[in-house]
């Protein structure tokens, strides 16, 4: 059964930092590119990046661009997303999410987690 | 600007058709990209509902079903249940953005 399973939210000030992790199974974890997506309170859903299966290629969205890095450590089968210089439009639930086709690209999402909220307040 | 839309909200009766439209642009749909669609019930993650345009993953009821054409995509729903009841996102990918793009997603209200 795939498992992915989000940690490291909380409440954090404006322009500090936080690093989620997000620990997967149940899955071949290196067959696979990974990616993180975010929803804010009330509102939809927001792809944040995308990490290919051996970190070679990666992507952003423009909104975090330069202040969130995606990163892999296959051998713990776990993603990681370091957020610095967070924003109060940083306040969201953020997905860890599995694509169905290992992408880092056009592809779809057939596991997700239940999430980690990420809070950003003075 | 890269951005898939989708009505804020659509409602029918038990047993009813509705459908929910996804129109977006030729960085997005109309270059090709499958669109994929969602649903998220209430406090809980999104679950994928619609792969590849119009293919339904195991475990999914055939009162769901999907299609594309040109810049836009519909999900159809027949036969609506309370369980129904949810919102519904649909996703594709923009070679302008280089990235994922959802649309805004929709509340359905099952009356």
């Amino acid at each position: 059964e795939v498992q992915l399973v989000e940690s490291g939210g909380g409440l954090v000030q404006p322009g500090r930092s936080l690093r989620l992790s997000c620990a997967a199974s149940g899955f071949t974890f290196d067959d696979y590119a990974m990616h993180w997506v975010r929803q804010a309170p009330g509102k939809g859903l927001e792809w944040v990046s995308g990490i290919s299966w051996n970190s070679g290629s990666i992507g952003y969205a423009d909104s975090v661009k330069g202040r969130f890095t995606i990163s892999r450590d296959n051998a713990k089968n776990s993603l990681y997303l370091q957020m610095n210089s967070l924003r109060a439009e940083d306040t969201a639930l953020y997905y860890c999410a599995k694509p169905s086709m290992g992408s880092v690209g056009a592809t779809d999402f057939d596991y997700w987690g239940q999430g980690t909220l990420v809070t950003v307040s003075s | 600007q890269s951005v898939l839309t989708q009505p804020p909200s659509v409602s029918g009766a038990p047993g009813q058709r509705v459908t929910i439209s996804c129109t977006g642009s030729s960085s997005n749909i109309g270059a090709g990209y499958d669109v994929h669609w969602y649903q998220q019930l209430p406090g809980t993650a999104p679950k994928l509902l619609i792969y590849g345009n119009s293919n339904r993953p195991s475990g999914v009821p055939d009162r769901f079903s999907g299609s594309k054409s040109g810049t836009s995509a519909s999900l159809a729903i027949t036969g609506l249940q309370a369980e129904d009841e949810a919102d519904y996102y649909c996703q594709s990918y923009d070679s302008s953005l280089s990235g994922s793009l959802f649309g805004g997603g929709t509340k359905l209200t099952v009356l």
